[in-house]
């Protein structure tokens, strides 16, 4: 069956610590991936992807995240977190035969505390 | 990018009846998606709404329960039926730009039913 687990549902840290969030994922086939985040009150953003090429992958707000095909992983981190990033963060696996039909894991909810 | 509007944001209903959220979208987009996202879940894939034919449907969900509209490439509905306490979710449109490659969510439709 596909899958995708998020390892952590809940991160509390301080502000200036780094960040790294876990995503696994079983699926058949080729996959793309992607992290999303949502800040409270808002809807879905796209942070980053990763469709093919190299396997670190930067996105928007000093995020990035490594594709380890051999371990089925797709971690994201930042190596500083603001305040701002307070947020919850999904990742998301699809088929690259319909990449628009995402799977997501089940969230982690990061809160930095100043 | 895509900019997406769904109507209501918020609804409180009665178990027995049925509400239709709506999607609207400021460009033509060929793929769009409902999602539905149950308290303290993660998004899981209603369904796919395809233009001009009827919507395809994930496993565990089907037609008569939430029905889908697609008249043109931008502008959607969601129904849900015969709503029951267990219906009481976030709904989400999602649409796919190709030329980004990158799927965009709109705010969602949060629905209590009493």
């Amino acid at each position: 069956a596909q899958s995708v687990s998020q390892h952590n549902h809940h991160v509390i840290l301080s502000e200036a610590a780094s960040l790294e969030l876990g995503c696994n994922y079983s699926y058949g086939g080729t996959v793309n991936l992607f992290w999303y985040v949502q800040y409270p009150g808002q809807h879905l953003q796209l942070l980053l992807k990763y469709f093919s090429g190299d396997p670190l992958v930067k996105g928007i707000k000093g995020f990035e995240a490594e594709f380890i095909k051999s371990k089925f992983s797709f971690n994201l981190r930042k190596p500083s977190v603001q305040w701002s990033d307070t947020a919850e963060y999904f990742c998301a696996v699809a088929s690259t035969d319909s990449w628009g039909k995402l799977q997501f894991g089940a969230g982690t909810q990061v809160v930095v505390t100043p | 990018s895509a900019v997406i509007s769904q109507k209501p944001s918020r609804d409180i209903c009665q178990r027995g009846t049925s509400l239709t959220i709506q999607c609207q979208v400021d460009s033509q987009v060929t793929m769009m998606f409902w999602y539905r996202q149950q308290p303290g879940q993660s998004l899981t894939l209603i369904a796919t709404a395809n233009q001009g034919s009827e919507a395809t449907y994930e496993s565990g969900f089907v037609i008569d329960k939430f029905p889908i509209s697609r008249p043109n490439l931008t502008f959607s509905t969601l129904t849900v039926s015969n709503m029951s306490p267990e219906d009481s979710s976030i709904y989400l449109c999602s649409v796919v730009d190709g030329g980004a490659a990158e799927a965009f969510f709109g705010q969602g439709t949060r629905l209590t039913v009493v």
